[in-house]
C-alpha cells in the first residue's frame, strides 16, 4: 500500500515551453503532498508544500509563478514548470502524506527527470 | 541556516560486513528523523524512522541510533548485501504532534558493497 506515482517519468522540452508533472497517490488519499527537486549527485531540496483545496506554500527562493502547483483532489497534485530553461533541468520528486495516518510518514514517488534543451 | 549533514560521502564495505552511516544535525528542535535509501534514478525509499524521545530503534537488518547530546544520527545495516548499494539520506522533520512539514535532507552517503 501507500504507492505514489508520477507522470511522466522523464521529459525533454525546448527552452521557453511549459511542462506539467503529475503526482498521484494510487491507493490512499493524501491531504498534503510535497514537491522536491534534486540536482545530480546532490540531495533533495524541498520546493513547496501542496495542500488539497488551498494554495501551495513555497520554500524560500522558489518562484511560485514559475513553479505552479495545483492540488485539486486528495489523490492528485500537479507541478507545472513554466517557461522552462536549461537550469530547470533536474529530477523532480513528489511525496504524499497519508490522510488520517500518523501525519509524518512521507511516501515518495519515483521521480520525473526533466531535461530542458 | 540549520541543516542536516553527513560525515562521509562514500562508504565501501565488503559483502556480509556491517555498515554504519552517520549523520549530524544542527537543529535542536528536531523531533523526528528518517533514513531513506535512494537507488539510481528512483525516488527515496523509507528505511526506518525514530522520534526524539528514543535512542534506538531496530528494524529488519537495520538499526537507527540517536544521540541528542551531540546531535548525531546513525544507520547500521547488518550483513550488507549487494542490494544495499545505494545512496542513503538522513532527513529531519521539524514538526511535532502530527504536523505535515516537508523534510530537510542531508547530503547523502553512497554505500558501495564489494563482493
Amino acid at each position: 500500500g501507500a504507492v505514489v506515482s508520477q507522470h511522466p517519468s522523464w521529459v525533454i522540452c525546448k527552452s521557453g515551453t511549459s511542462v506539467k508533472i503529475e503526482c498521484r497517490s494510487l491507493d490512499f488519499q493524501a491531504t498534503t503532498m510535497f514537491w522536491y527537486r534534486q540536482f545530480p549527485k546532490q540531495s533533495l531540496m524541498l520546493m513547496a508544500t501542496s495542500n488539497e483545496g488551498s494554495k501551495a506554500t513555497y520554500e524560500q527562493g522558489v518562484e511560485k509563478d514559475k513553479f505552479l502547483i495545483n492540488h485539486a483532489s486528495l489523490t492528485l497534485s500537479t507541478l507545472t514548470v513554466t517557461s522552462a530553461h536549461p537550469e530547470d533541468s533536474s529530477f523532480y520528486i513528489c511525496s504524499a502524506i497519508l490522510a488520517g495516518g500518523p501525519g509524518e510518514t512521507q511516501y515518495f514517488g519515483p521521480g520525473t527527470r526533466l531535461l530542458v534543451l | 541556516g540549520e541543516s542536516v549533514g553527513l560525515h562521509l560521502p562514500t562508504l565501501s564495505v565488503q559483502e556480509g560486513d556491517n555498515s554504519i552511516i552517520n549523520c549530524a544535525y544542527s537543529n535542536s528542535a528536531s523531533d523526528y528523523f528518517i533514513w531513506y535509501k535512494q537507488e539510481s534514478g528512483k525516488g527515496p525509499q523509507f528505511i526506518i524512522d525514530i522520534r526524539s524521545n528514543m535512542d534506538k530503534r531496530q528494524g529488519q537488518r537495520v538499526t537507527v541510533l540517536l544521540n541528542k547530546t551531540v546531535k548525531h544520527l546513525s544507520l547500521q545495516i547488518a550483513a550488507t548485501q549487494p542490494g544495499d548499494s545505494a545512496v542513503y539520506f538522513c532527513a529531519e522533520n521539524k514538526s511535532s504532534g502530527g504536523g505535515a512539514d516537508g523534510l530537510t535532507f542531508g547530503k547523502g552517503t553512497h554505500l558501495i558493497i564489494q563482493p
